[in-house]
């Protein structure tokens, strides 16, 4: 296993829930990411975070709120969703946000939106 | 245009064949060069990272190609565990590790 988990493994939620996906990365890596995997689309970078702090939010609506309250943890909270997010949510992790550093996924949450 | 850009396939190939996909990138400024293999509903996994003097990892080979902005990866020696989908990833320098995925590039290898 690459050392990042991910929970839940799969969520289904209606438009109005709120719900929080969960990251945590056991490889003393300074840097966490979030991405959407929507199907036969590419990977698309929601939000960076570097020794905690945001360092990139690739136009993400509201609803989608990233929490990062140290370098082993990562949240995503969800609130008044829409059908179309639904998706696979994958999180990284890497050394730090240098280009080079490779990023190690956790198995992703697929999340579906009713 | 699309910032990375793949064939998306599938590409259907006997046990044994040799196999190539390649990778176009738009932006210029593209410092580090990825393939990571997904499995189906499974997270991806970094295959190998791409430098400019080309690299192999036992059947695996990846290749550079700064002036025409794409990288390839070629397997040879195709097992049916090869099967699975393979994305291309290219970072940006300065800043931080924006990585841009390709759709992937589906394999199916048959016996």
């Amino acid at each position: 296993e690459t050392g990042v988990t991910q929970t839940p493994r799969h969520l289904v939620m209606g438009m109005t829930n709120k719900k929080s996906l969960k990251c945590e990365q056991h490889l003393g890596h300074n840097a966490m990411y979030w991405y959407k995997q929507s199907a036969k689309k590419p990977l698309e970078l929601m939000f960076v975070y570097n020794f905690k702090e945001q360092t990139e939010n690739n136009s993400v609506p509201s609803r989608f709120s990233p929490e990062c309250p140290n370098s082993s943890h990562l949240f995503l909270h969800l609130h008044t969703l829409q059908p179309e997010d639904s998706a696979l949510y994958l999180c990284a992790s890497s050394q730090e946000t240098i280009g080079t550093d490779t990023q190690y996924f956790g198995p992703g949450t697929r999340l579906t939106v009713l | 245009r699309k910032e990375v850009e793949q064939d998306p396939g599938p590409f259907n190939v006997p046990e044994g064949a040799t196999v190539a996909f390649n990778c176009t990138y738009s932006n210029s400024a593209s410092q580090s060069f990825f393939w990571y293999r997904q499995d189906c509903r499974k997270e991806p996994k970094l295959l190998m990272s791409v430098y400019s003097s080309g690299n192999e990892d036992g059947r695996f080979t990846a290749q550079l190609n700064r002036a025409s902005q794409y990288i390839s990866l070629l397997i040879r020696d195709s097992k049916l565990s090869d099967s699975a989908t393979y994305l291309c990833a290219v970072s940006y320098s300065g800043g931080y590790n924006k990585l841009i995925f390709g759709a992937g590039t589906r394999l199916a290898v048959h016996p």
